[in-house]
């Protein structure tokens, strides 16, 4: 059984347009994250929700835009994609400061 | 501000080699510490995990880290590389209250020669 699940797993797309990546826990996670992973690896965290509350918003472009219809979900949207979008994507949950568990990510690339 | 540092950017070692990953945070509280890889094109798994108790914590894979409050580090060990440990490594910590806001280290690239 996938504890956190993303999808899709590849995003290919030309500038300007917009996508969504969804993803879905069910280990009964109270938290969710949105994390982007650049060509170096570096990780930085972009959104966090607590029980369909939004808890963390770090310095993302208002292009990015997460929305939790519930606990189990944490859906990304991003509008006007750009060139330095591309990056791997990944969803993340915990029971509040527990370990976090991660999502298979999103390669998102942008032509 | 919260932050984690990770002093060895690339390492490079021989099967049967030990290892020890160097891991040094900055926050005044109390905190939850992690270690995890990333296997090439993989996602982060969970190697081990420190809340409280003994400071010498083990993970899967023969791997180890020992949390020094004094030094605000968490060192990961293992005493015997193989060709399989090559991969990405990442250190963590959250606080134990708040806005559960968890602060990576820039990670080490582990490759292991066989």
């Amino acid at each position: 059984d996938t504890a956190v699940s993303q999808t899709p797993k590849y995003l290919v797309t030309q500038m300007g347009n917009d996508k969504s990546i969804k993803c879905e826990q069910n280990l009964g996670h109270d938290t969710m994250y949105w994390y982007k992973q650049d060509s170096k690896k570096f990780l930085k965290i972009m959104f966090s929700y607590n029980n369909k509350e939004l808890i963390i918003n770090e310095t993302v472009p208002n292009r990015f835009s997460p929305k939790s219809p519930d606990k189990a979900h944490l859906n990304l949207h991003i509008n006007s994609l750009e060139l330095g979008d591309s990056a791997v994507y990944f969803c993340a949950s915990s029971s509040q400061s527990r370990e976090q568990f991660f999502g298979p990510g999103t390669r998102l690339t942008v032509l | 501000a919260q932050s984690v540092s990770q002093h060895n950017h690339h390492v490079i070692l021989s099967e049967a080699a030990s290892l020890e990953l160097g891991c040094n945070y900055s926050y005044g509280g109390t905190v939850n510490l992690f270690w995890y890889v990333q296997y090439p094109g993989q996602h982060l798994q969970l190697l081990l995990k420190y809340f409280s108790g003994d400071p010498l914590v083990k993970g899967i894979k023969g791997f180890e880290a020992e949390f020094i409050k004094s030094k605000f580090s968490f060192n990961l060990r293992k005493p015997s590389v193989q060709w399989s440990d090559t991969a990405e490594y990442f250190c963590a910590v959250t606080p134990t209250s708040g806005t559960y806001k968890y602060i990576f280290g820039t990670g080490t690239r582990l490759k292991v020669l066989a």
